[in-house]
């Protein structure tokens, strides 16, 4: 069966330090990935999603970065973190849709992040 | 390109009904609804794919009506476990890679 792994579940940042938050996927080949991005008390943001390796479409202009080095594994990282950068992060995966669009998404536990 | 949720919140006693509305201007291809308890992450309800469809799980139902441009989250005598934020969801057309959210409705089920 499928799983999706993420980590660390929380974590304290002040303004300005560096961010890594990685996902990685088992069970499951080239899956599309997603981070989204929830503020509190708000909806889900599209932050990134990818097809394949090194393959990465950003929705928003931010200072986040996303990178998918292995057919698995996406990360989500920033030089130098902002006070609006503040949320619960999830990652998601779904099959590759193509031509198709019925993949419900599995999503990863999330990663809460406070940035002081 | 994402859906419009209606309302932001309901309130509501056990065993009362409610809707959640999800619209958009165009054509949807498909709509998902997922329920978000507090803390944890979205998980998956229902997909539906034609218009005119409806489909059900346990006492949560949902339509998508013939135009695909409105789908509706029915929630039937509800219960406390019902309680949580709602989102619909839905591919963008002609990319179905990207997937949009919908705002969510947080529902609140009260003894």
């Amino acid at each position: 069966s499928q799983t999706i792994h993420q980590w660390p579940a929380t974590l304290v940042q002040p303004v300005g330090s560096p961010l890594s938050l990685e996902c990685t996927v088992e069970g499951t080949s080239n899956p599309n990935l997603y981070w989204y991005r929830q503020a509190a008390g708000r909806g889900l943001q599209l932050l990134f999603y990818s097809v394949g390796i090194g393959q990465i479409s950003s929705e928003v202009p931010q200072n986040l970065s996303a990178s998918r080095p292995q057919d698995r594994q996406f990360i989500l990282s920033s030089k130098k973190l902002l006070l609006s950068d503040s949320g619960f992060y999830l990652c998601a995966w779904r099959e590759t849709s193509g031509r198709t669009n019925t993949g419900e998404l599995f999503f990863g536990e999330g990663s809460r992040l406070t940035v002081l | 390109q994402q859906p419009v949720q209606s309302p932001q919140a309901v309130i509501l006693r056990e065993g009362e009904d409610a809707v959640i509305n999800c619209s958009s201007s165009k054509a949807l291809y498909s709509v998902h609804w997922y329920r978000q308890k507090h803390g944890e992450a979205p998980v998956f309800l229902m997909i539906l794919l034609k218009g005119g469809e409806q489909k059900g799980h346990e006492k949560i139902s949902a339509s998508f009506n013939e135009k695909k441009q409105q789908s509706s989250l029915y929630l039937t005598a509800s219960q406390l476990s019902y309680s949580g934020t709602y989102f619909c969801g839905t591919p963008r057309a002609y990319n179905f890679n990207k997937f949009y959210f919908g705002s969510g409705t947080k529902l609140n089920v009260k003894p």
